[in-house]
């Protein structure tokens, strides 16, 4: 059974950095492509960032401008999106997703930013 | 990059057909055969519906189908359900490499 598993949310103050975590199992993960994900409260989706297989291939939405870093490790079956410089409207649920299109999602880690 | 268009809202009764919208332009939806659908229901997360415009994944029920014509993408429910009701989003590959989503639509059942 594929599972995705999220970790590392919470809340930070503005400005501030956290590192998410997403582990991986029930499927080969360096065969498959990865996604974040995040849906701010009450609001639709929004796609963060792409990684490739190996993590040569990296593309970011626009909007995020250089804050947030994608990352895997596959030796771990891990995931990673490290967010730096956060601002209030990061505040969101982070999903990561399996390949594109994304066909399995995790449960999501809520990230609150507020002073 | 603005989110794909989508209605708000639609709603249909028990057994009825649905369609819903999902506009973009020639720089997403029109330009490439990759738009997929996904649904949600409150609190979960989102459910992989339909990919590369009208295919379903395994296990996905029939009464769920989908089409493309130009810029705009099209998701029909037929002979709908009270499990239906959920909120669904379009979402398409960009000319940029990138991902964009609709921005939702909230499917009542009556």
């Amino acid at each position: 059974e594929v599972q995705l598993v999220e970790s590392g949310g919470g809340l930070v103050q503005p400005g501030g950095s956290l590192r998410l975590s997403c582990a991986a199992s029930g499927f080969i993960f360096s065969s498959y492509e990865m996604n974040w994900v995040r849906q701010a409260p009450g609001k639709g989706l929004e796609w963060v960032s792409y990684i490739s297989t190996s993590g040569s291939t990296i593309y970011y939405a626009d909007s995020l401008k250089g804050r947030f870093t994608i990352s895997r490790d596959n030796a771990k079956n891990s995931l990673y999106l490290q967010m730096n410089s956060l601002r209030v409207e990061d505040t969101a649920v982070y999903y990561c997703g399996r390949d594109v299109p994304t066909d399995y999602w995790g449960q999501g880690t809520l990230v609150t930013v507020s002073s | 990059q603005s989110a794909l268009t989508q209605p708000a809202s639609v709603s249909g009764s028990p057994g009825q057909s649905i369609t819903i919208s999902c506009t973009g332009t020639n720089s997403d939806i029109g330009g490439f055969s990759y738009v997929s659908w996904y649904q949600q229901h409150p609190g979960k997360a989102p459910k992989f519906i339909i990919y590369d415009v009208s295919n379903r994944p395994s296990g996905v029920s029939n009464r769920f189908s989908a089409s493309k014509s130009g810029n705009t993408a099209s998701l029909t429910i037929s002979g709908l359900q009270a499990e239906d009701e959920a909120d669904y989003y379009c979402s398409s590959y960009t000319s940029s490499n990138t991902l964009i989503f609709g921005g939702g639509t909230k499917l009542t059942v009556l």
